[in-house]
């Protein structure tokens, strides 16, 4: 079954380093997303994105974060200057269309901020 | 502002049937969609409603009822690997699901 990947499955980062959370979506898929979950709470929307585009963000995802898919397998989420308050799990998710009714999410990368 | 609540944790047996509840309320609504995860794992769709009514997939069923704003899981012949934490996600925008807090489920033998 097709799946979503993501690297590195954790990272630790000094406060204030960048860092780039990778993703492979599953290949025939158009829609692109980041998601986040502080340990033990919801799973947060941040991006969206689509046609190498951002087609909708949340209020978290500010000036310090972006997305960027550079070739056409890989959709990457770079945090500019991490704050101890960026440690989360970070999950990619994708899906054909608009009308798919699940998302796909790949396993996750653990940062920790430190 | 987007809510969408959950019970924070629910208990049932080993066999028996058990119901996770779903209320929200949001700016958009395209649908309702559950998901499971497991500790340390990534969320997993289960189910999508679309449609008020019933939607049956194996042991697992789920409803909508969009004048309610209210949906819920129906899991039944629990098994004990059914213990995990389950999500209930509104499509509010074609582009953007967002996620209630999610219930954990017990299940004894």
């Amino acid at each position: 079954e097709p799946e979503v990947t993501q690297t590195p499955s954790h990272q630790v980062t000094q406060m204030g380093q960048e860092v780039i959370l990778r993703c492979v979506p599953i290949s025939n898929h158009l829609y692109f997303y980041w998601y986040r979950q502080i340990l033990g709470q919801k799973v947060e929307f941040l991006v969206s994105f689509y046609n190498n585009e951002i087609s909708e963000k949340s209020e978290i995802f500010d000036d310090q974060f972006s997305v960027e898919r550079p070739d056409g397998s890989n959709f990457t989420l770079k945090i500019r200057s991490t704050k101890l308050e960026d440690s989360a799990m970070y999950f990619c998710a994708s899906s054909a269309s608009t009308a798919t009714y699940g998302y796909t999410f790949g396993s996750g990368t653990r940062l920790t901020v430190v | 502002g987007q809510s969408l609540e959950q019970p924070s944790e629910v208990t049932a047996v080993e066999g028996a049937i058990v119901q996770i509840n779903c209320t929200y309320q949001t700016s958009g609504f395209y649908g309702l969609s559950w998901y499971q995860q497991h500790d340390g794992g990534a969320p997993t769709f289960l189910s999508y409603n679309a449609l008020d009514g019933l939607e049956e997939t194996g042991r697992f069923s789920s409803f909508l009822s969009r004048s309610d704003s209210y949906g819920y899981l129906l899991l039944q012949e629990l098994q004990m690997k059914d213990s995990a934490s389950y999500f209930c996600a509104v499509k509010a925008r074609y582009d953007k699901i967002i996620f209630g807090k999610g219930t954990r489920l017990h299940i004894l033998p």
